[in-house]
């Protein structure tokens, strides 16, 4: 069974580091071809992708975001890991992992709340 | 920001036909990157409803259907059901090979 869970902070404050982690089971990073990427989808509006990295460690981000995202995985824990410096109001919003396999993202974790306040 | 684009809404009684667009450009539908669609239910994760822009994962009725052409790609649901109220997200790549989402749309079952 695959499965996926987000983890981190549920609050951050402005002009900080958000660090969230995936944990994942049923599947391996170090498989051709498989992929774990992020997302977020602020209250009430689209889905929005921001990063990805693959089985053999390359690493794309969204064009918008890509000086302030970084993304890293660790095979041995079944984890990757997402950073976003400089946190904003704007950044509130619910953010998830999924498994890619070729051009899909064919499993999701159920998502994190995160609220960026002082 | 979304650089696929869909209607905001589409509505129909139950047992009707809907279509959702998906248009985006010569930089990645049109560029031969395939689309995906997905599903969003209000408190459960995303479920993949069609990937390679016209296979379903096993698990998905064969109510939902995908097309590709041209820069433009779309989801029929037929036999339009209550519980197929949702949001729809279509994604595809682009030319730099960052994956792409759609503005989404939301289906109303009358």
């Amino acid at each position: 069974q695959i499965t996926l869970k987000e983890s981190g902070p549920t609050l951050v404050k402005p002009t900080q580091t958000l660090t969230l982690t995936c944990t994942f089971s049923g599947f391996s990073l170090n498989t051709n071809g498989v992929g774990v990427g992020w997302f977020r989808q602020p209250p009430g509006k689209a889905l929005e992708w921001l990063a990805v990295i693959e089985w053999d460690d390359d690493k794309r981000y969204s064009p918008s975001l890509t000086s302030r995202l970084t993304i890293t995985k660790d095979t041995s824990k079944n984890q990757v890991v997402l950073t976003m410096a400089n946190m904003d109001p704007v950044d509130t919003a619910t953010y998830s992992c999924a498994r890619r396999l070729r051009w899909a993202y064919d499993r999701w974790g159920q998502g994190t709340l995160v609220t960026v306040s002082s | 920001q979304s650089v696929l684009t869909q209607p905001p809404s589409v509505s129909g009684a139950p047992g009707q036909r809907v279509t959702i667009s998906c248009t985006g450009s010569t930089s990645n539908i049109g560029a031969g990157y395939d689309v995906q669609w997905y599903q969003l239910l209000p408190g459960t994760a995303p479920k993949l409803l069609i990937y390679e822009n016209n296979i379903r994962p096993s698990g998905v009725p064969d109510r939902f259907s995908g097309s590709k052409s041209g820069t433009s790609a779309s989801l029929a649901i037929t036999g339009l059901q209550a519980e197929d109220e949702a949001d729809y997200y279509c994604q595809s790549c682009d030319s730099s090979l960052s994956d792409v989402f759609g503005t989404g749309t939301k289906v109303t079952v009358l």
